[in-house]
């Protein structure tokens, strides 16, 4: 069965420094993968999607970027954290073919900038 | 712009209600809609995935409608419980663009 990783669960970060969050995904190949961001009163947000090996899209301009180094592992980083990146962020997968089929999300990481 | 509306907010009920919530969509051209439920400080679970050319999907005690046409779904809870009180998310597909969400339904099932 597949099963989608994602750490850590909770993150303080001062503002200005660096940010990596992993998330890998096991039992599946080639998955699209996703990572979203749950901010506090304004729904989930799409940030990056990844339909294969160093294929990023971007979907709103911001202060984060994505990589996907591996087939089953998405990666979401910041050079310099600003305040307002502070919230819920969830990495999800969907079988490749369909890439908006029913998606699978990993259980989120809590970032706290400070 | 796609746009998903999800009405109530928040809802409390007591144990055994029979309830509904709501999920409004501006562009009906969609290709599959998705409920999905969020436990506090957890990841989305999916629940019902209905595509465009279906009207309904059931599972459990969990019924979800979808009227294309006029932008709605509803997602009907039959017999709530305790265990039911989460945050149900509804999200639509229009094929090759990312899935939109909508803010979501917090409810509360009182025993």
């Amino acid at each position: 069965s597949q099963t989608i990783h994602q750490w850590p669960a909770t993150l303080v970060q001062p503002v200005g420094s660096p940010l990596s969050l992993e998330c890998t995904v096991e039992g599946t190949s080639n998955p699209n993968l996703y990572w979203y961001r749950q901010a506090a009163g304004r729904g989930l947000q799409l940030l990056f999607y990844s339909v294969g090996i160093g294929q990023i899209s971007s979907e709103v301009p911001q202060n984060l970027s994505a990589s996907r180094p591996q087939d089953r592992q998405f990666i979401l980083s910041s050079k310099k954290l600003l305040l307002s990146d502070s919230g819920f962020y969830l990495c999800a997968w969907s079988v490749q073919g369909s890439p908006f089929e029913k998606l699978f999300f990993g259980s989120g990481t809590q970032l706290s900038v400070l | 712009k796609q746009e998903v509306t999800q009405i109530p907010a928040a809802l409390s009920v007591p144990e055994g209600e029979n309830l509904v919530l709501n999920c409004s969509f501006t562009d009906s051209a969609i290709y599959n809609l998705q409920w999905f439920r969020q436990d506090p400080g957890k990841g989305l679970t999916s629940l019902l995935l209905i595509q465009s050319s279906q009207r309904e999907q059931t599972s459990g005690r969990l019924n979800a409608s979808l009227d294309k046409s006029s932008g709605r779904s509803t997602l009907y809870i039959a017999a709530s419980q305790p265990g039911d009180s989460a945050t149900y998310l509804c999200a639509v597909s229009s094929g090759n663009t990312p899935l939109v969400f909508g803010k979501g339904t917090r409810l509360s099932v009182i025993a």
